[in-house]
């Protein structure tokens, strides 16, 4: 079946170091979803990509899809203590009738203050 | 307010028995998921819902049933045919099949003795 591919697994940084998560994909994506799970907690939808370059901030967070479509990133700026968990890239593909949002295994990110 | 909860939060089993866990949402979404979610493994997709009365096998369906009778229910069961059943089982809910954003409840801890 179709995958996405994340990278980094782990990433510990210092608070006010920046971070960015990777997920790739073999095939053209239809959109990209990306989610954040605290320790002990329940993922939580963060945004939605569909358009090809396509880039959305969210304060210190930036997202962009890629101009091919197979591949995001999450960048977050000046990274706080709040920004602990894990971050998940859900995948979408087009074409037939049962295409369903595929997860990464996330990246785990822990902030030392 | 309006969400999906999850009941209960801790479930411990003796190996063998069949356990049902429970999924109630009051969004009027279409479209239920069950996933389970193992360290390191991401999310992995077990059945998914499209519409009441309606349900497909996701990635890993083996050894689970699911029931769609209500709109807002989508309960699963463990069945004893689950070789590692002990996981964190989250379920979702998003307004229309994969393309939506997906709200997930706040889980349940299965552990089988």
């Amino acid at each position: 079946g179709q995958q996405v591919m994340q990278i980094p697994q782990y990433q510990h940084v210092q608070e006010g170091e920046d971070f960015t998560t990777y997920c790739n994909s073999s095939t053209t994506l239809s959109n990209i979803q990306w989610y954040k799970q605290r320790p002990g907690g329940h993922p939580v939808f963060l945004i939605q990509l569909v358009k090809s370059g396509e880039v959305k901030k969210q304060k210190r967070l930036t997202f962009q899809f890629g101009e091919a479509k197979k591949n995001s990133s999450l960048h977050i700026t000046a990274t706080q203590t709040t920004d602990v968990g894990t971050y998940f890239c859900a995948g979408l593909w087009s074409g037939g009738s049962n295409y369903k949002l595929t997860f990464g295994k996330g990246t785990l990110l822990t902030v030392n203050p | 307010d309006g969400g999906i909860t999850q009941s209960p939060k801790y479930l411990f089993r003796k190996e063998g028995q069949n356990v049902t866990l429970s999924c109630e949402q009051n969004l009027n979404h279409d479209a239920m998921y069950w996933y389970r979610q193992d360290p390191g493994q991401g999310l992995r997709l077990i059945y998914y819902s499209q519409i009441v009365n309606d349900f497909q096998k996701g990635d890993i369906a083996e050894g689970y049933s699911v029931s769609r009778e209500k709109k807002e229910s989508f309960p699963l069961t463990v069945t004893s045919a689950q070789k590692n059943p002990t996981a964190f089982y989250l379920c979702a809910s998003s307004r229309a099949f994969s393309y939506n954003e997906q709200f997930f409840g706040p889980g349940t801890r299965l552990t089988v003795l």
